[in-house]
């Protein structure tokens, strides 16, 4: 039973434009959602994260919209840039177990010059 | 500099011999975690250790052992590895924060394993 999902396995995106990159839970004790990049041969890393107590958070060109009532969030990247082409996970957790992480399977974005 | 270890980077083994995948932090981490990677299923929660002599499942644990016996190592085992546990492994690890994952894992370089 996958309780994340990414239901776009890939997204191209022209550069300079917006990628919005989505992801729906089931659970809903999950109450905070991180998002992370891989580049080919490297481990995952960090990008954002959000608590469910907020319905927004942004860091730079990237912002995660939480909507708790579709379970729903998604990763805007704005403007995009090429060396933003890799596999984006989505992450959740819940408060009763916060050390057990649940990642979605992952949106290959490529960003073209 | 910070960071997280994990050997082999790539191994080629037959159904059923041992193996240990090892991986240190040296981060002072309290939380490690080991996950693995396949086509199709995004990374999966193997076992997470959330100090020393505290581990714990995740999503897919069968098959695999670890242990917690020092802060800085979290072992991955392969008791009796199967065709099926072909696959990329990660190792992370993260900090607490008054009982809050801090959100930012730090992974390795990852684990390209192959039973035949």
């Amino acid at each position: 039973d996958q309780q994340v999902k990414q239901n776009s396995p890939s997204l191209s995106v022209q550069e300079g434009r917006i990628s919005i990159l989505n992801c729906d839970y089931t659970n809903s004790m999950f109450d905070y959602f991180l998002w992370y990049k891989k580049y080919p041969a490297e481990g995952p890393t960090f990008l954002i994260s959000i608590s469910s107590i907020k319905d927004k958070n942004e860091d730079g060109r990237f912002t995660v919209f939480l909507n708790k009532s579709a379970k729903h969030l998604s990763l805007h990247i704005v403007p995009s840039q090429p060396g933003d082409s890799a596999v984006y996970f989505c992450a959740a957790s819940s408060g009763t177990s916060y050390g057990k992480l649940t990642f979605g399977q992952g949106t290959i974005l490529t960003v073209h010059p | 500099e910070a960071q997280v270890t994990q050997n082999p980077r790539y191994l080629i083994t037959v159904t059923g011999k041992k193996l240990t995948v090892t991986c240190s932090q040296n981060m002072n981490h309290e939380y490690m975690s080991w996950y693995r990677q396949d086509p199709g299923l995004g990374l999966r929660q193997i076992y997470y250790s959330m100090n020393v002599e505290v581990t714990d499942k995740g999503d897919v644990p069968e098959g695999y052992k670890v242990s917690r016996k020092e802060k800085r190592n979290f072992p991955l085992i392969l008791e009796s590895p199967s065709p099926n546990q072909t696959s990329l492994y990660f190792c992370a690890s993260s900090s607490w924060i008054q009982g809050v994952l801090l959100g930012e894992l730090f992974f390795g370089e990852g684990s390209r394993l192959t039973v035949l």
